[in-house]
């Protein structure tokens, strides 16, 4: 979905150094979601927001730190890199779920992913 | 916490077969399960999704079935075609979680 976007596509780094990702969205979605794919293990949670002022870890946080700059931005910091960081990382948006005020969908919206190489 | 298992990992099958994809889960108080395709090198994207409302929902080739006593649900795929090939991952959300817990995933492979 090209209204969700991340920077950068592709990275290789070296163990020690600091990364950052960064995900944008022109869906105007308050949800905003953090997700790391590793072969045979799915999809597992990082990091979400559900407006700007919040920020929840989920089931795998140790490691990593993120910062809601703005409904539209939420970037994935790698304070210091390790080779078991390597991974595709995945920024994903939704909508507020119905039952909710204004709510409609509980539709996840990925990003095209940030494939990370740690060295 | 929500526990989701997806069976089986790997799924080969003919094409013009039918394909299933199996999941459990373990909150009795689950509500929504969604299904996403994610194809080689893309992006995961919603194929079709569920309601504890209902027990079955179809959209063309694609359904799914739920069975909340059993507290599982599947993904039926018939007359598969090779780009039916991905990776499927299932998930469950409720119960007072406001986000969904994944499956581990299936990749399923048509082979013409």
């Amino acid at each position: 979905d090209a209204d969700v976007t991340q920077t950068p596509r592709n990275r290789i780094t070296k163990t020690g150094k600091r990364i950052m990702l960064e995900c944008s969205q022109t869906k105007g979605h308050d949800r905003m979601y953090w997700y790391r794919q590793d072969p045979g293990l799915g999809l597992r949670l990082i990091y979400y927001s559900f407006d700007v002022k919040d920020i929840n870890k989920g089931e795998i946080s140790d490691g990593y730190s993120v910062s809601r700059q703005a409904q539209a931005k939420f970037s994935l910091s790698l304070e210091s890199a390790i080779p078991n960081q390597t991974a595709l990382y995945f920024c994903a948006t939704s909508d507020l779920p119905p039952g909710l005020a204004g709510g409609r969908t509980d539709t996840q919206y990925f990003g095209p992913g940030t494939r990370l190489t740690v060295l | 916490g929500e526990n989701v298992e997806q069976h089986p990992s790997t799924l080969s099958v003919q094409e013009g077969d039918s394909a299933v994809i199996k999941c459990t889960y373990s909150d009795s108080a689950s509500n929504y399960f969604p299904w996403y395709k994610q194809e080689l090198g893309k992006r995961p994207q919603l194929i079709i999704d569920i309601r504890s409302n209902v027990g079955e929902k179809k959209d063309q080739r694609i359904a799914v079935t739920l069975n909340k006593t059993a507290k599982h649900f599947s993904l039926h795929i018939t007359e598969t075609q090779p780009e039916d090939s991905a990776v499927y991952f299932c998930a469950a959300k409720g119960g007072g979680s406001y986000i969904p817990t994944f499956g581990r995933g299936t990749s399923l492979i048509v082979h013409p």
